[in-house]
């Protein structure tokens, strides 16, 4: 079965920095692209950032462009967030979610999520 | 960056009811328009991709048309299971990649 299961998400103060993680099984993680996708509760979905099946390449929304990093360890089936200079807006539920196109054929479609874990930023 | 809006914002329907959600892109975006499904406490579910394509295990009774910069997600007769948050997303020009604000589909 495939499972994503996401973590790291605790109350942080503005400014400050936080690694999410992202633990995959059920599939072999370094055919696919993955993203990292946050809404706020209550609220809609905002796209973060992606990371290309090989690590080769990475994109960001402008909103996170030059304050997170995405990264992955395939060794270790393994996505990372880190997150620096956080901001209240940054408050939301983090998802790890795995693209549907396998390597090349990366597709921006979002087939697996995991359940998300909560970044809260706040002094 | 292309924006999606949805409409309505919320639906109030009784089982057996045909749903109709609008999705509007600031620009085209083709058919590269996909559907997701949102249940309180869980994560999206792809419904729908390329516009009109069912994913994997998703029921007859959902489908979807458009292209260009309108979109629209039909739910032919609504099951209780169904009542959730539906958002389109685009993949034509990214990134970024962008959502829809989201249509609550309320039971009436």
């Amino acid at each position: 079965e495939m499972q994503l299961v996401e973590s790291g998400g605790v109350v942080v103060q503005p400014g400050g920095s936080l690694r999410l993680s992202c633990a995959a099984s059920g599939f072999t993680f370094d055919d696919y692209t993955m993203h990292w996708v946050r809404q706020v509760p209550g609220k809609g979905l905002e796209w973060v950032s992606l990371i290309l099946w090989d690590g080769s390449s990475t994109y960001y929304a402008n909103s996170v462009k030059g304050r997170f990093t995405i990264s992955r360890d395939n060794s270790k089936n393994s996505l990372y967030l880190q997150m620096n200079s956080l901001r209240a807006e940054d408050t939301a539920l983090y998802y790890c979610v795995k693209d549907i196109g396998p390597r090349g054929n990366y597709k921006g479609l979002f087939d697996y999520w995991g359940q998300g874990t909560l970044v809260t930023v706040s002094s | 960056e292309i924006v999606l809006t949805q409409s309505p914002a919320a639906l109030s329907l009784s089982p057996g009811e045909r749903a109709t959600l609008s999705c509007r892109a600031s620009q085209s975006v083709s058919t590269y328009l996909a559907w997701y499904q949102q249940k309180p406490g869980q994560a999206p579910r792809l419904l729908i991709y390329d516009a009109s394509n069912r994913a994997t295990g998703i029921p007859a009774r959902f489908s979807g048309s458009g292209s260009g910069t309108d979109f629209t997600l039909t739910i032919s007769s609504l099951e209780p299971e169904d009542f959730a948050v539906y958002y389109c997303q685009q993949r034509v020009n990214w990134p970024p990649l962008t959502f829809g604000g989201g249509t609550k589909v309320e039971i009436k």
